[in-house]
């Protein structure tokens, strides 16, 4: 079975720039959740999408972040515009729920590694 | 008090030994518990959960967890080198009408052979 996909697993570009991160979740998931991973911070939500519906984006640092889920296999996180402090693993994790928030496991993708110089 | 905490760590265990890693966490609601394992430059993926006290066992490793006292533990017996990892507490809060999953800092295990 495919695991949940993340595109790109590497991005380097210069503060100002717009990033783009994709993510396909495990067919059959309906909670999509986007988080960042930095070393001082661990890994710290920043939304989560419930049936392809935005339900918690209070992690979201700023407006500067976005995030969509048009349909049940894609969504994207966009950075606009892009800061040096933006510089983290972004992942990708999907799971399955009947409710807004699911107890199931989440499963993870591969992140994305994400540097603004 | 921070909603889920981790021993800073880091731990080194030799192999052979039982290693052991706990949690603490804020939220008496809580009712889902997760230990997730990443190694470096990985994701994380999940080796246990547990929603009931008490202990689960699974080969190796045992979740415990004890929510009187607000903490959750893993167990890791027979610690192979191959466990060298950090591994994460995770628990579901709930925050103003909703829940989420919170994430511990991580412990960082080494086994040494």
């Amino acid at each position: 079975d495919a695991g949940v996909i993340q595109s790109p697993r590497h991005e380097v570009t210069e503060m100002g720039q717009e990033v783009t991160l994709r993510c396909k979740p495990i067919s059959g998931h309906n909670s999509l959740f986007w988080y960042r991973q930095t070393m001082m911070r661990g890994l710290e939500l920043l939304i989560y999408f419930n049936n392809n519906v935005p339900i918690d984006d209070s992690g979201m640092p700023e407006d500067r972040f976005s995030a969509k889920m048009p349909n049940a296999s894609f969504s994207t996180l966009k950075i606009q515009p892009s800061e040096p402090r933006d510089s983290a693993v972004y992942f990708c994790a999907s799971t399955f729920g009947d409710s807004s928030y699911s107890n199931q496991p989440q499963h993870f993708g591969d992140g994305t590694r994400l540097s603004i110089l | 008090q921070k909603e889920v905490e981790q021993n800073s760590g880091p731990l080194s265990v030799p192999e052979g030994a039982i290693a052991s890693l706990n949690c603490t966490y804020s939220d008496r609601g809580s009712q889902s518990f997760f230990w997730y394992r990443q190694y470096s430059g990985k994701s994380p993926e999940l080796i246990m959960s547990i929603y009931s006290n008490g202990d689960k066992e699974d080969g190796r490793f045992t979740a415990q967890l004890n929510k009187a006292s607000q903490y959750v533990s893993l167990l890791i017996r027979d610690s192979q080198p191959s466990d060298s990892a950090t591994y994460l507490c995770a628990v579901n809060i709930f925050h103003g009408g909703s829940e989420k999953l919170v994430f511990g800092k991580g412990m960082k295990l080494t086994v040494n052979p």
